[in-house]
């Protein structure tokens, strides 16, 4: 079985600019969550879905946005990028919306703004 | 003070030793507790998860939490060079995982 699928792998950037980053779950599951992992800290929460709707937003500006589609993938869009969006974006499938038994990560985007 | 906290280390033990390490955290309404190792250059996974008070054994790992003190900590015995990576606490709260910044361990052959 596949697990959490993410594209692109590396993406170069120049500030201002928009991208969009791309996350299947593990085929089952209906909860899609997106971290950003600086180098050298933990990964911080920035949005959770679950049956496509918004169940929790982190410290994050408006630039950002993400939606889950019918078939449980799921976008995040960044909008204006700055330098200091450059990070490892993760996304995390569980089965449930509320998390309980861990998350499953994808390998990530590694995003680089210049 | 963060909501989850973890010493950065890095800690380094012998092969074969026991590694300890440990997490605290903030909200007294949190769930389930989760450690999740990461080497280097990859993306976390999940190791243990544990929701009750007491300790929870997998393998060479132990997870140990303590709700009163909000402590949870990650033992792993027998260590060896393939668990250097970096370890990184999480808190489980209505369906949000706060991480915290990990602990790097090295094991040394």
């Amino acid at each position: 079985d596949a697990g959490v699928t993410q594209s692109p792998t590396h993406l170069i950037k120049t500030r201002g600019q928009q991208v969009t980053l791309r996350c299947s779950p593990i085929s089952g599951h209906k909860s899609v969550s997106w971290y950003q992992q600086v180098l050298g800290q933990g990964p911080q929460f920035i949005f959770q879905y679950y049956e496509k709707e918004e169940r929790g937003r982190g410290n994050f500006p408006d630039r950002f946005s993400a939606r889950q589609f019918p078939n449980y993938s799921s976008e995040l869009n960044v909008n204006a990028l700055l330098l200091g969006d450059s990070a490892l974006y993760l996304c995390a499938s569980s089965l449930s919306g509320q998390g309980n038994y861990g998350y499953t990560f994808g390998s990530g985007t590694r995003l680089t703004v210049v | 003070q963060k909501e989850v906290e973890q010493n950065s280390g890095p800690l380094s033990v012998p092969e074969g030793a026991i590694a300890s390490l440990n997490c605290t955290y903030s909200d007294r309404g949190s769930q389930s507790f989760f450690w999740y190792r990461q080497y280097s250059g990859k993306s976390p996974e999940l190791i243990m998860f544990i929701y009750s008070n007491g300790d929870k054994e997998d393998g060479r790992f132990t997870a140990q939490l303590n709700k009163a003190s909000q402590y949870v900590s990650l033992l792993i015995r027998d260590s060896q060079p393939s668990d250097s990576a970096t370890y990184l606490c999480a808190v489980n709260v209505r369906g949000k995982s706060t991480f915290g910044d990990g602990t790097t361990l090295t094991v040394k052959p």
